[in-house]
């Protein structure tokens, strides 16, 4: 069974910083092209970032909103997925999924984490 | 960038038909995903590639792309279909997803 399991969250303040981790298992991870999608209280689903597999050249690609701030990164020898957040915003507050495209060749996402929650404020 | 709206929400009786619309500038030139939350839970993937359905996943949930409009249709709705539902795309220009604003489905 593919599982992903985020960690990491919690509360912080304004300007702190913050890295989130994703357990993956079940699949083949340093195969996978990974993503973060957020979801701040009462809203919809927002594309965060990807990190592409070291295979497909490990490259990765951010949300305008978050770049320069957020840095997604991977360990393939722990299965682990990465997220590091730096300059925090009360904005950046929201729940942090951790997903995948199934296949390569996917533009869609499946499965995903049950999610970690960022707090951020004063 | 690629638009995707959705309706705020949508309200069916238990049994009937529900459609949820994802509208967006020639969709049916785009593959539409649907995914359905429910309160606190993580999205899960419902309709990939316009109509196909995960293992899983009930006939009673399908999907279509047409024109403007990519429809989400689930038929016999019950009530633990409740649920947030999102369309999303790939945007070519900005090789970056794109979700809609997410439709809210009551049953009742």
């Amino acid at each position: 069974e593919v599982k992903l399991v985020e960690s990491g969250g919690g509360l912080v303040k304004p300007g702190g910083s913050l890295r989130l981790s994703c357990k993956a298992s079940g699949f083949t991870f340093r195969n996978a092209w990974m993503s973060w999608v957020r979801q701040a209280p009462g809203k919809g689903l927002e594309w965060v970032g990807r990190i592409k597999s070291k295979g497909d050249g490990g490259a990765t690609d951010y949300a305008a909103p978050v770049k320069g701030r957020f840095t997604i990164s991977r360990d393939d020898s722990k299965d682990t997925l990465y997220l590091q957040i730096n300059t925090l915003k009360t904005e950046d507050t929201a729940v942090y999924f951790c997903t995948m495209r199934p296949v390569v060749e996917a533009d869609f996402f499946d499965p995903w984490g049950q999610g970690t929650l960022v707090t951020v404020s004063s | 960038s690629y638009v995707l709206t959705q309706p705020p929400s949508v309200s069916v009786a238990p049994g009937k038909t529900a459609k949820i619309t994802c509208g967006g500038d020639n969709i049916r030139n785009q593959d539409v995903h649907w995914y359905q939350q429910k309160p606190g839970q993580a999205p899960v993937l419902v309709i990939y590639d316009d109509k196909d359905r995960p293992p899983g996943i009930p006939e009673r949930l399908s999907g279509s792309n047409s024109g403007d409009t990519a429809t989400l249709t689930i038929r016999r709705a019950e009530t633990g279909d409740e649920a947030d539902y999102y369309c999303q795309v790939w945007d070519s220009s900005t090789d970056q997803p794109v979700f809609g604003g997410g439709t809210k489905l009551s049953v009742l």
